[in-house]
């Protein structure tokens, strides 16, 4: 168990739908990224918040968002959902010293029908 | 920008025989590196980093991995593979921020995965 916990684990939704997926990082940890896995993209990232701000923006889509709040946990928003969106979603956190390794969630599994 | 190469879709190895999955990497600055591992329906588990100092760094599980900066190499490497090694691997890097404010985040490779034979 890595500490990071992520809601829900599973979601089926259809095509235009918004959804959120939650995520609490690790006790003390000030940094958040979130990453989407599919089979032909392989783990990309998305977007990272440290402390509350945006920090970093990968291969986020403009109909995705997200955002960290004061107690630490994130949000990624997810809406005109497409068939492409299905995917695993992961979130992890870390301590932000340089160094340090990520410490991933269990994952969403977002099914777009 | 940072990049990373997995050059194995899949590797096969028999029980008890050593194994390397390979990964090497593309960066401006010094790279910290990361080997990470999935299993099946679950998140990844951090496994080994290289920041710097020895070129050999252990980590979990009896996993190991070799830093070499002329081949722009880090593979990771057992002695000995077991059945409940079998899964998928990623190699990750991050690039050192030149101005101290950058973001850490990390560039995956595609993933090996490993199966071990019994």
């Amino acid at each position: 168990d890595s500490g990071v916990t992520q809601t829900p684990k599973h979601l089926i939704t259809a095509t235009g739908q918004r959804v959120t997926l939650r995520c609490s990082p690790r006790s003390g940890d000030l940094s958040v990224y979130w990453y989407q896995q599919s089979l032909d993209q392989g783990l990309q990232f998305l977007i990272q918040y440290y402390n509350g701000e945006e920090r970093a923006k990968g291969n986020i889509l403009e109909r995705f968002s997200a955002q960290q709040f004061p107690d630490l946990h994130s949000e990624l928003n997810l809406s005109s959902l497409e068939l492409g969106d299905s995917a695993l979603y992961f979130c992890a956190s870390s301590t932000d010293d340089s160094h340090n390794e990520q410490f991933f969630g269990p994952g969403t599994r977002l099914t777009v029908l | 920008a940072q990049s990373v190469a997995q050059p194995e879709d899949q590797v096969n190895v028999a029980e008890g025989n050593p194994l390397t999955v390979k990964c090497t990497y593309s960066v401006s600055g010094n790279p910290y590196l990361f080997w990470y591992v999935q299993y099946p329906n679950r998140g990844l588990q951090f496994l080994l980093k290289y920041i710097t100092g020895d070129n050999l760094v252990k980590g979990s599980y009896g996993f190991e991995a070799e830093f070499n900066k002329s081949q722009t190499s880090f593979h990771l490497k057992k002695p000995s593979a077991l059945v409940s090694d079998s899964a998928l691997y990623f190699c990750a890097v991050r690039d050192t921020p030149y101005s101290g404010a950058g973001s850490y985040q990390l560039t995956f490779g595609k993933g090996t995965k490993l199966s071990v034979i019994p």
